[in-house]
C-alpha cells in the first residue's frame, strides 16, 4: 500500500512552545491530506483537511490559529501546534488520500505522540 | 447517538476461534465503508474495504447491510497476531470519514 511518513514520532515540549509535525507521502502525490487527533481509548477525530496550494478546512471546534496547517507541495503537509498546553497532549495522525475521489482510501502516517509538560 | 458505533469489547478468544465484530452507522447517505486495524500506540492500517456483496480476504470476511446500516467483520481461525483494535470506518464522501471507537480483540494461546 501507499506509504505515508510522519516526523517526529514522539515529542515532549514545555507549555507555551510551538511544535511542528511533518507528514509526507513517500511514493505518491497527495493533493489532499488529513490531520487527526486521538486521545487514549477514543476514536480518531478529524481536525482538518489540508489541500495543496490552498487553505486548510478545519472541523468545527478546532482553532485554526492554534493548529496551523501548511500544504506547500504535493508530498508534504505540516501541522504546527502553537502555544501548546498540556491538554494538547495527544496522538496526532496524518493521512493521505490516494486518488481524487472523496471515497478513495486513506493511508495513515505512523503518528506523532505529543506530550506537553 | 454516535455516528459510528461499535462494541468496545474486549473480546478475549482462544487461538483458532471464530470471532465477529459488528458496527452500525447513522448516516444513510454514507458512501463507502472500511475496516481498519490499529495496534497499540500505532496508526490505523487498512484491513479491508466493505462491499454490499460481501467480500473475503483469507480468514477475514466483511459484510455490509445498507438497509440496516450495519457492517460486520468475521475472523476465522484466530491467530495471536490478530490481537489489535478493529476500527469501523464510514466515509460520507466529501473527505468526511468517521471512525468508530474500535473493538479490542485479544487472542490467547
Amino acid at each position: 500500500g501507499a506509504v505515508v511518513s510522519q516526523h517526529p514520532s514522539r515529542v515532549i515540549c514545555k507549555s507555551g512552545t510551538s511544535v511542528k509535525i511533518e507528514c509526507r507521502s513517500l511514493d505518491f502525490q497527495a493533493t489532499t491530506m488529513f490531520w487527526y487527533r486521538q486521545f487514549p481509548k477514543q476514536s480518531l477525530m478529524l481536525m482538518a483537511t489540508s489541500n495543496e496550494g490552498s487553505k486548510a478546512t478545519y472541523e468545527q471546534g478546532v482553532e485554526k490559529d492554534k493548529f496551523l496547517i501548511n500544504h506547500a507541495s504535493l508530498t508534504l503537509s505540516t501541522l504546527t501546534v502553537t502555544s501548546a498546553h498540556p491538554e494538547d497532549s495527544s496522538f496526532y495522525i496524518c493521512s493521505a488520500r490516494v486518488g481524487s475521489l472523496s471515497t478513495d482510501t486513506q493511508y495513515f502516517g505512523p503518528g506523532t505522540r505529543l506530550t506537553v509538560l | 447517538r454516535k455516528e459510528v458505533e461499535q462494541d468496545p469489547g474486549p473480546f478475549n478468544v482462544p487461538e483458532g476461534a471464530t470471532v465477529a465484530f459488528n458496527c452500525t452507522y447513522s448516516n444513510s447517505a454514507s458512501q463507502s465503508f472500511f475496516w481498519y486495524r490499529q495496534d497499540c500506540r500505532k496508526e490505523p492500517k487498512l484491513l479491508m474495504s466493505v462491499y454490499s456483496s460481501g467480500n473475503e480476504d483469507g480468514r477475514f470476511t466483511a459484510q455490509l447491510n445498507r438497509a440496516s446500516q450495519y457492517i460486520s467483520l468475521l475472523i476465522r481461525d484466530s491467530k495471536l497476531s490478530d490481537s489489535a483494535t478493529y476500527l469501523c470506518v464510514v466515509n460520507h464522501g466529501n473527505n468526511d470519514m468517521r471512525f468508530g471507537a474500535g473493538t479490542r480483540l485479544t487472542v490467547k494461546p
